[in-house]
C-alpha cells in the first residue's frame, strides 16, 4: 500500500530558483494539506484543499502556491525561492467527511535553498 | 483561533522508566485532540486520538492520554518505556468543520536511554 508518496525526497535549489513538490494519494480521500516542518517550531499548515476543486490558504502560505490537479495529486510550487523556505515538507490527506482529523503523511520533501 | 503548547522540548528518560509528555492546548471551542509519532526521517503516523466519550484513550505501543477540559490538557503516558520509542512527539488538535485541519505544537523529543 502506498498512502501518500512525495516527490521529489530532496532538493537543492539556488535563491530564485522555482521548483514543484508533487504528492498523490491512493487512499481515496477528500482532503489534501501541505505542512512545512521546522526545527522547534513544530509542523505549520501551507495550504489545504477540503475537497478537488478547492484550496485554502494554512498558517504560512506566503512564498507558495498550490494545484489541486485532481482528487488524487495536491502539488506545491515555490515561484522564487527563498533562503527562509529551507525546510522539510510534508504532504498529507484525509477522509474529511469523517471530519475526525485523523491526517495520513508522506515520509517528507527536504529542501534546502542555498 | 486554536493553539497548542508542548511544554517540554525534551524528554530524557532511562529505559523500563514511565514518561510522560505534556500538552496543553487553547480553543474557545470543542476540537478534537491527537498524538502523532515521528520516528527519524520519516512522517509522522497516529498514535491515538480523543474524540468523544471517554476520557482515558489507549493508542498503539502501550501509550495512552487523557484529556483534562478543565485544565485544557492532554497528556501522553506510557508506564514502561523502550528504546524503540525513542522519537519526536506532536500533540495536534483540529475543530469540527475546519476542513480537518490539524494544528501542532512544537514537539517533544523522547530520548530513552540503555
Amino acid at each position: 500500500n502506498a498512502g501518500v508518496t512525495q516527490t521529489p525526497k530532496f532538493q537543492v535549489l539556488k535563491t530564485g530558483q522555482s521548483m514543484t513538490l508533487q504528492c498523490a494519494q491512493d487512499m481515496n480521500h477528500n482532503s489534501m494539506y501541505w505542512y512545512r516542518q521546522d526545527p522547534g517550531m513544530g509542523l505549520r499548515l501551507i495550504y489545504y484543499s477540503a475537497s478537488e476543486g478547492t484550496t485554502d490558504k494554512g498558517e504560512v502560505p506566503n512564498g507558495y502556491n498550490v494545484s489541486r490537479l485532481n482528487k488524487r495529486e495536491f502539488s506545491l510550487r515555490l515561484e522564487s525561492a527563498a533562503p527562509s523556505q529551507t525546510s522539510v515538507y510534508f504532504c498529507a490527506s484525509s477522509i474529511l467527511s469523517a471530519n475526525t482529523g485523523e491526517l495520513f503523511f508522506g515520509e517528507g520533501s527536504r529542501l534546502t535553498v542555498l | 483561533a486554536q493553539s497548542v503548547t508542548q511544554l517540554d522540548s525534551q524528554v530524557p528518560v532511562f529505559e523500563e522508566a514511565p514518561v510522560e509528555l505534556r500538552c496543553n492546548y487553547s480553543s474557545s471551542v470543542s476540537v478534537y485532540l491527537f498524538w502523532y509519532v515521528q520516528y527519524p526521517n520519516q512522517g509522522l503516523q497516529l498514535l491515538l486520538k480523543y474524540l468523544s466519550g471517554s476520557t482515558l484513550v489507549k493508542g498503539i505501543n502501550g501509550f495512552e492520554a487523557e484529556f483534562n477540559k478543565s485544565q485544557t490538557s492532554f497528556h501522553l503516558r506510557k508506564p514502561s518505556v523502550h528504546i524503540s520509542d525513542t522519537a519526536e512527539y506532536f500533540c495536534a488538535v483540529s475543530v469540527y468543520n475546519q476542513g480537518g485541519k490539524l494544528i501542532f505544537g512544537q514537539g517533544t523529543e523522547l530520548s530513552v536511554k540503555p
